[in-house]
């Protein structure tokens, strides 16, 4: 089936630090990506949806400028917390599908945890 | 916009069934998923409802009822690993293939 890798896994950083989350598709190529965040006993919330080679589409009340995403290829998008606070502190989970949206399935990185001191 | 509701949490014993319900309210519809997700972990992909009726999967089985807008997740043969959150989603739109969870349902299973 379908692997979505996320690195790392967890991370613990200072406050003001920036932590770059990368998300890779290991055995297909995806055209489009997403972002989720997610608070503890919280629902996914969907951040940004990321297509390969433009520019990210950012849900409404979240940043762009602090969280940059880039989707240089089709196995690779990167999500990068700008000057990190406390309150970024989540699990932060990328999933993508495979063929630019024609299908309902998307298969779900592993997460990586952000605790921002 | 898009918006689901389903129960906060359930329990259930060993061997039971148990269904957890959804409801929905889109501004387009394309079909309604549910995910499994235990803690710390991320979730993972159960089943996909486009048309009107049920689904089977093993022990998991899931309905839609689009007049209704309507849909639930039954698990059957309740086993003590099935104790997790589940989640139903909306992909409301045909663009970008984007899901909208629910709040999510908490199963708990007990011996």
């Amino acid at each position: 089936g379908a692997v979505v890798s996320q690195h790392p896994s967890w991370v613990i950083c200072k406050s003001g630090t920036s932590v770059k989350i990368e998300c890779r598709s290991l055995d297909f190529q995806a055209t489009t990506m997403f972002w989720y965040r997610q608070f503890p006993k919280q629902s996914l919330m969907l951040m940004a949806t990321s297509n390969e080679g433009s520019k990210a589409t950012y849900e409404q009340g979240v940043e762009k400028d602090k969280f940059l995403i880039n989707h240089a290829s089709l196995t690779l998008s990167t999500l990068t917390v700008t000057s990190a606070h406390p309150e970024d502190s989540s699990f932060y989970i990328c999933s993508a599908s495979d063929n630019g949206g024609l299908s309902d399935t998307q298969y779900f990185g592993p997460g990586t945890r952000l605790t921002v001191l | 916009g898009q918006s689901l509701e389903q129960p906060s949490e359930v329990t259930a014993v060993e061997g039971a069934i148990v269904q957890i319900n959804c409801t929905y309210q889109t501004s387009g519809f394309y079909g309604l998923s549910w995910y499994q997700q235990h803690d710390g972990g991320a979730p993972t992909f159960l089943s996909y409802n486009a048309l009107d009726g049920l689904e089977e999967t093993g022990r998991f089985s899931s309905f839609l009822s689009r007049s209704d807008s309507y849909g639930y997740l039954l698990l059957q043969e309740l086993q003590m690993k099935d104790s997790a959150s589940y989640f139903c989603a909306v992909r409301g739109n045909n663009a970008g293939n984007m899901l909208t969870f629910g709040g999510g349902t908490r199963l708990m299973v007990k011996p």
